[in-house]
């Protein structure tokens, strides 16, 4: 049974610093790996989609690795800024079933100026 | 950039009651999910539709739920008689082919408040 755990549940930097949230998964037989940003009490916005093929994504200041072997996800946020306050969730596949996603509890960060 | 939109963004309603949350995923998609959350918990799979049927449903998507297209762009999720612990928000999500492929694009949700 797959399951998702992420690390730390809460993050609180000053603005400007690099930081690193990181997700781990007990089933490594993965197709992908989705990190998304929810903002308090509104959607889940995709930040990056990481194919199982791949070792990592950038989009902007967001860099996704994904080493499944070992079963984990990083997500590397660089120059933080307060705008990038928010919970970040991520989520893999259901092992066994293509269209259903298991999402870790995510982090809680807060980007102080 | 294409979006998904769920109506309303928040229904309140009483203990009993039957609600509709709709959901008009990207045009072009042709799997639709629906997920919770309930406040302070993960985000859950609910449910996934596909070719005009169910394909997959969690434990928690019993009888008191159901889904439908009633056209070629809405997707809805009802709920027959509302409890309590049904209050949570509600992800509407879609993707143009299997998600666990292509990823997902998830509503800005529906928030239950069943009182």
């Amino acid at each position: 049974k797959q399951e998702v755990t992420q690390i730390p549940a809460a993050l609180s930097v000053p603005e400007g610093e690099n930081l690193v949230l990181n997700c781990s998964f007990t089933d490594s037989a993965i197709y992908n790996l989705q990190w998304f940003r929810q903002d308090p009490g509104k959607g889940l916005t995709s930040l990056l989609l990481i194919q199982s093929s791949q070792r990592e994504q950038t989009s902007g200041r967001l860099n996704a690795s994904l080493d499944k072997s070992s079963g984990r996800s990083t997500l590397y946020i660089a120059a933080s800024q307060p705008g990038d306050s928010a919970t970040y969730l991520c989520a893999v596949p259901f092992s066994g079933g293509y269209n259903k996603l298991i999402f870790g509890a995510g982090t809680r960060l807060a980007v102080h100026p | 950039e294409p979006e998904v939109t769920q109506t309303p963004s928040h229904q309140v309603t009483q203990m009993g009651q039957e609600v509709i949350l709709r959901c008009v995923p990207i045009s072009n998609h042709l799997y639709f999910y629906w997920y919770r959350q309930i406040l302070g918990q993960k985000v859950e799979f609910l449910v996934s539709f596909y070719n005009n049927e169910i394909s997959e449903k969690s434990e928690i998507f019993d009888d008191q739920f159901s889904v439908e297209r009633p056209d070629g762009s809405n997707f809805t999720l009802k709920i027959r008689s509302t409890k309590l612990e049904d209050s949570a928000m509600y992800f509407c999500a879609s993707s143009e082919k299997t998600g666990a492929l292509y990823g997902y694009t998830f509503g800005s949700g529906t928030r239950l408040t069943v009182v």
